[in-house]
């Protein structure tokens, strides 16, 4: 099992330009989170999916970030036009509906990092 | 609404000394379920347990052990005879359950940041 496979790692841009993560989930689970880190607020969920469908994007910031999943293999996290105040680590994490006796957890990608100068 | 509080924002320890860091959460929920993440200078979030509300046993994986009391809606981390590789941010998180037994979202603490020196 690869795990979840987040592209790029670092991710540094000029204000304006249009920045695209990319997560790979684990096959086989359907729930896809979408976080963001910072040092000022922690971590803090954007959006997530269940089964490919947006389930909560109460969490994304503005009108500039737009995710999608468009199937059970791919999401995409975009930010458009970007600024410097977006810079922090974007995590993807995905899960399995658990059972009871299993033990499930939520697993996270290694991240990208972004850098909006 | 759901919170989580970790109240220990750094701590530095010598090798071999046990410590515990503090989880306190908060929510309405009788369903719900609680998680630990070490999150080492490499950056990635590593799952280390998780535990839901009707399990208040405690655990003890190696040097990890857990303590779980709804009482006092603690969920505490210690890792006995801790080593430099211990070295991380270790975050306490809570779920709540949602649609009769499906996931809900993760809410993170701010993290404890944990120094072992040698």
């Amino acid at each position: 099992d690869a795990g979840v496979i987040q592209s790029p790692r670092h991710e540094v841009t000029e204000m304006g330009q249009e920045v695209t993560l990319r997560c790979k989930p684990i096959s086989g689970h359907d729930y896809l989170f979408w976080y963001r880190q910072t040092m000022m607020r922690g971590l803090e969920l954007l959006i997530y999916f269940n089964n490919n469908v947006p389930i909560d994007d109460s969490g994304m910031p503005e009108d500039r970030f737009s995710a999608k999943m468009p199937n059970a293999s791919f999401s995409t996290l975009k930010i458009q036009p970007s600024e410097p105040r977006d810079s922090a680590v974007y995590f993807c994490a995905s899960s399995l509906w658990w059972e009871e006796g299993k033990d499930y957890g939520y697993t996270f990608g290694s991240g990208t990092r972004l850098t909006v100068v | 609404a759901q919170k989580v509080t970790q109240a220990q924002t750094e701590i530095s320890v010598v090798e071999k000394e046990d410590v515990t860091l503090d989880c306190v959460y908060e929510t309405r929920d009788t369903t719900y379920y609680l998680f630990w993440y070490k999150q080492p200078p490499s950056g990635e979030l590593v799952f280390l347990i998780r535990r839901n509300s009707f399990d208040e046993q405690n655990e003890i994986s190696g040097r990890y052990s857990w303590n779980f009391q709804k009482s006092t809606s603690s969920f505490n981390f210690t890792i006995t005879a801790s080593q430099v590789v211990d070295s991380a941010v270790y975050f306490c998180a809570l779920s709540e359950s949602h649609y009769g037994g499906s996931q809900g979202n993760l809410i993170f603490g701010k993290g404890t940041k944990l120094s072992v020196k040698p």
